[in-house]
Protein backbone atom coordinates (compact mmCIF):
# COMPACT_ATOMS: atom_id res chain seq x y z
CA UNK A 1 0.00 0.00 0.00
CA UNK A 2 1.21 3.60 -0.93
CA UNK A 3 0.83 6.38 2.30
CA UNK A 4 2.39 10.19 1.87
CA UNK A 5 3.72 11.88 4.75
CA UNK A 6 3.40 15.52 5.33
CA UNK A 7 4.85 16.48 8.55
CA UNK A 8 3.55 19.83 10.12
CA UNK A 9 0.21 20.98 9.70
CA UNK A 10 0.86 24.88 9.42
CA UNK A 11 4.04 26.83 7.67
CA UNK A 12 3.80 30.30 7.94
CA UNK A 13 6.58 32.05 5.56
CA UNK A 14 7.00 35.85 4.78
CA UNK A 15 6.65 37.69 1.70
CA UNK A 16 9.34 37.28 -0.70
CA UNK A 17 10.97 34.38 1.56
CA UNK A 18 11.56 31.10 0.22
CA UNK A 19 8.73 28.44 0.73
CA UNK A 20 9.44 24.88 1.23
CA UNK A 21 6.75 22.21 1.84
CA UNK A 22 7.90 18.71 2.64
CA UNK A 23 6.52 15.34 1.23
CA UNK A 24 7.92 12.12 2.08
CA UNK A 25 6.31 8.81 0.04
CA UNK A 26 5.84 5.36 0.94
CA UNK A 27 5.85 2.34 -2.09
CA UNK A 28 7.42 -0.55 -2.89
CA UNK A 29 7.94 0.86 -6.07
CA UNK A 30 8.68 4.67 -6.75
CA UNK A 31 5.16 5.96 -7.93
CA UNK A 32 4.56 9.16 -9.88
CA UNK A 33 4.03 12.43 -7.46
CA UNK A 34 1.59 15.52 -7.43
CA UNK A 35 1.23 18.67 -5.56
CA UNK A 36 -2.31 19.83 -5.71
CA UNK A 37 -3.06 23.26 -4.31
CA UNK A 38 -6.89 24.03 -2.97
CA UNK A 39 -7.48 27.50 -2.35
CA UNK A 40 -10.07 28.40 -0.20
CA UNK A 41 -13.74 27.17 -1.40
CA UNK A 42 -12.03 25.88 -4.29
CA UNK A 43 -11.14 22.81 -5.77
CA UNK A 44 -8.11 21.18 -5.88
CA UNK A 45 -5.67 21.81 -8.82
CA UNK A 46 -3.13 20.33 -9.91
CA UNK A 47 0.65 22.69 -9.17
CA UNK A 48 2.93 20.21 -11.06
CA UNK A 49 3.86 16.45 -11.20
CA UNK A 50 7.24 13.74 -11.80
CA UNK A 51 6.11 10.65 -13.87
CA UNK A 52 9.01 9.67 -15.32
CA UNK A 53 12.27 11.89 -16.70
CA UNK A 54 14.15 14.95 -15.29
CA UNK A 55 13.78 14.57 -11.87
CA UNK A 56 13.50 18.50 -10.94
CA UNK A 57 10.01 19.44 -12.37
CA UNK A 58 8.80 22.88 -12.79
CA UNK A 59 4.89 23.91 -12.41
CA UNK A 60 2.44 26.96 -12.48
CA UNK A 61 3.15 29.64 -10.19
CA UNK A 62 6.64 29.61 -9.90
CA UNK A 63 7.22 26.35 -7.70
CA UNK A 64 9.50 23.38 -8.37
CA UNK A 65 9.49 20.03 -6.68
CA UNK A 66 12.60 17.80 -6.94
CA UNK A 67 12.22 13.54 -6.80
CA UNK A 68 14.46 12.00 -4.84
CA UNK A 69 14.53 8.17 -5.00
CA UNK A 70 16.91 7.62 -2.27
CA UNK A 71 15.07 9.76 0.29
CA UNK A 72 11.69 9.06 -1.45
CA UNK A 73 10.92 12.86 -0.90
CA UNK A 74 9.18 15.17 -3.56
CA UNK A 75 9.43 18.73 -1.37
CA UNK A 76 8.07 21.50 -3.26
CA UNK A 77 9.70 24.58 -3.49
CA UNK A 78 8.99 28.39 -4.37
CA UNK A 79 12.39 31.13 -3.71
CA UNK A 80 9.53 33.81 -3.22
CA UNK A 81 6.59 33.58 -1.52
CA UNK A 82 3.57 36.05 -2.69
CA UNK A 83 0.45 36.46 -0.77
CA UNK A 84 -1.47 34.76 -2.97
CA UNK A 85 0.37 31.66 -2.31
CA UNK A 86 -1.61 31.20 0.99
CA UNK A 87 -3.64 28.12 0.81
CA UNK A 88 -3.83 24.65 1.00
CA UNK A 89 -0.84 22.03 -0.33
CA UNK A 90 -1.25 18.47 -0.83
CA UNK A 91 0.83 15.88 -1.66
CA UNK A 92 -0.02 12.70 -3.23
CA UNK A 93 0.74 10.08 -5.24
CA UNK A 94 -0.56 7.34 -7.96
CA UNK A 95 0.85 3.47 -8.32
CA UNK A 96 2.42 3.62 -12.08
CA UNK A 97 0.77 2.13 -14.58
CA UNK A 98 -2.96 2.30 -15.66
CA UNK A 99 -4.21 2.69 -11.88
CA UNK A 100 -4.44 6.56 -11.70
CA UNK A 101 -6.27 6.63 -7.90
CA UNK A 102 -4.35 9.47 -5.92
CA UNK A 103 -3.54 8.57 -2.28
CA UNK A 104 -3.57 12.13 -0.81
CA UNK A 105 -1.14 13.47 2.39
CA UNK A 106 -2.82 15.30 5.11
CA UNK A 107 -1.87 18.46 3.32
CA UNK A 108 -0.36 21.68 4.94
CA UNK A 109 -2.04 25.20 5.26
CA UNK A 110 0.84 28.07 3.86
CA UNK A 111 0.07 31.38 5.20
CA UNK A 112 2.31 34.44 3.57
CA UNK A 113 2.74 37.36 6.36
CA UNK A 114 3.08 40.68 4.89
CA UNK B 1 -15.76 23.07 -21.46
CA UNK B 2 -16.40 24.71 -18.12
CA UNK B 3 -14.67 21.90 -16.05
CA UNK B 4 -15.75 19.36 -13.26
CA UNK B 5 -19.07 20.37 -12.24
CA UNK B 6 -20.97 19.25 -9.31
CA UNK B 7 -24.21 19.59 -7.32
CA UNK B 8 -25.14 20.74 -4.89
CA UNK B 9 -22.53 22.85 -3.38
CA UNK B 10 -24.47 22.36 -0.31
CA UNK B 11 -26.45 19.74 0.96
CA UNK B 12 -27.74 19.96 5.03
CA UNK B 13 -30.01 16.45 5.73
CA UNK B 14 -31.54 15.04 9.02
CA UNK B 15 -29.70 12.21 10.39
CA UNK B 16 -31.24 8.82 8.17
CA UNK B 17 -32.54 11.20 5.15
CA UNK B 18 -30.86 9.70 1.89
CA UNK B 19 -29.46 12.01 -0.05
CA UNK B 20 -27.96 11.97 -3.69
CA UNK B 21 -24.78 13.97 -5.43
CA UNK B 22 -24.46 14.77 -9.59
CA UNK B 23 -21.16 15.21 -11.15
CA UNK B 24 -20.68 16.38 -14.82
CA UNK B 25 -16.88 15.48 -15.69
CA UNK B 26 -15.00 16.93 -18.27
CA UNK B 27 -16.67 15.57 -21.76
CA UNK B 28 -14.21 13.75 -23.06
CA UNK B 29 -12.73 12.41 -19.93
CA UNK B 30 -13.44 8.82 -19.95
CA UNK B 31 -12.61 8.20 -15.97
CA UNK B 32 -14.30 9.83 -13.33
CA UNK B 33 -13.79 9.27 -9.42
CA UNK B 34 -15.05 10.35 -6.35
CA UNK B 35 -13.12 11.15 -2.93
CA UNK B 36 -14.47 12.52 0.33
CA UNK B 37 -12.45 14.80 2.67
CA UNK B 38 -12.90 15.62 6.24
CA UNK B 39 -11.57 18.87 8.30
CA UNK B 40 -7.63 18.65 8.48
CA UNK B 41 -7.81 15.74 5.97
CA UNK B 42 -6.60 15.02 2.51
CA UNK B 43 -9.23 14.13 0.32
CA UNK B 44 -9.41 10.01 0.58
CA UNK B 45 -10.57 7.90 -2.23
CA UNK B 46 -14.02 6.32 -2.28
CA UNK B 47 -14.37 4.58 -5.79
CA UNK B 48 -13.81 5.20 -9.69
CA UNK B 49 -15.40 4.50 -13.14
CA UNK B 50 -14.07 3.88 -16.13
CA UNK B 51 -16.75 4.75 -18.73
CA UNK B 52 -19.90 3.50 -16.82
CA UNK B 53 -17.70 0.58 -15.39
CA UNK B 54 -16.84 0.99 -11.72
CA UNK B 55 -13.52 -0.51 -11.31
CA UNK B 56 -12.54 -0.10 -7.92
CA UNK B 57 -14.14 0.75 -4.78
CA UNK B 58 -12.77 1.39 -1.12
CA UNK B 59 -13.39 -0.30 2.00
CA UNK B 60 -14.71 2.99 3.06
CA UNK B 61 -17.36 2.89 1.09
CA UNK B 62 -19.66 1.08 2.89
CA UNK B 63 -22.68 -0.66 1.80
CA UNK B 64 -25.30 2.53 2.72
CA UNK B 65 -22.94 4.25 -0.01
CA UNK B 66 -23.82 3.49 -3.83
CA UNK B 67 -22.11 5.10 -7.32
CA UNK B 68 -23.69 5.12 -10.75
CA UNK B 69 -22.19 6.59 -13.83
CA UNK B 70 -25.38 5.03 -16.17
CA UNK B 71 -24.24 6.48 -19.46
CA UNK B 72 -20.21 7.14 -18.96
CA UNK B 73 -21.04 10.50 -18.59
CA UNK B 74 -21.96 12.10 -15.37
CA UNK B 75 -21.99 10.02 -11.93
CA UNK B 76 -24.42 10.39 -8.67
CA UNK B 77 -23.51 9.45 -5.43
CA UNK B 78 -25.90 8.21 -3.47
CA UNK B 79 -25.65 7.62 0.88
CA UNK B 80 -28.25 6.12 2.13
CA UNK B 81 -29.70 6.63 5.97
CA UNK B 82 -27.16 9.42 6.60
CA UNK B 83 -25.23 9.21 9.41
CA UNK B 84 -23.29 12.21 11.74
CA UNK B 85 -19.90 10.70 10.46
CA UNK B 86 -20.97 10.94 6.55
CA UNK B 87 -20.51 14.81 7.19
CA UNK B 88 -17.62 15.70 4.43
CA UNK B 89 -16.87 17.41 1.43
CA UNK B 90 -17.20 14.89 -1.06
CA UNK B 91 -14.98 15.31 -4.32
CA UNK B 92 -15.82 14.93 -7.88
CA UNK B 93 -12.62 14.42 -10.43
CA UNK B 94 -12.39 13.34 -13.82
CA UNK B 95 -8.91 11.98 -16.22
CA UNK B 96 -8.24 10.68 -19.56
CA UNK B 97 -7.31 7.36 -19.12
CA UNK B 98 -3.76 6.18 -18.44
CA UNK B 99 -1.13 6.28 -15.74
CA UNK B 100 -0.36 9.31 -14.59
CA UNK B 101 -3.07 11.77 -15.87
CA UNK B 102 -3.76 14.56 -14.35
CA UNK B 103 -6.97 14.53 -12.54
CA UNK B 104 -9.28 17.90 -12.33
CA UNK B 105 -11.36 18.16 -9.73
CA UNK B 106 -15.16 19.61 -9.05
CA UNK B 107 -15.43 22.30 -5.75
CA UNK B 108 -17.47 19.70 -4.05
CA UNK B 109 -20.16 18.86 -2.45
CA UNK B 110 -20.49 20.01 1.77
CA UNK B 111 -22.82 17.39 3.31
CA UNK B 112 -23.84 18.31 6.98
CA UNK B 113 -25.89 15.64 8.70
CA UNK B 114 -27.72 17.02 11.34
Amino acid sequence: AQSVTQLGSHVSVSEGALVLLRCNYSSSVPPYLFWYVQYPNQGLQLLLKYTTGATLVKGINGFEAEFKKSETSFHLTKPSAHMSDAAEYFCAVTPTGANSKLTFGKGITLSVRP
Amino acid sequence: DTGVSQDPRHKITKRGQNVTFRCDPISEHNRLYWYRQTLGQGPEFLTYFQNEAQLEKSRLLSDRFSAERPKGSFSTLEIQRTEQGDSAMYLCASSLEGGGAEAFFGQGTRLTVV
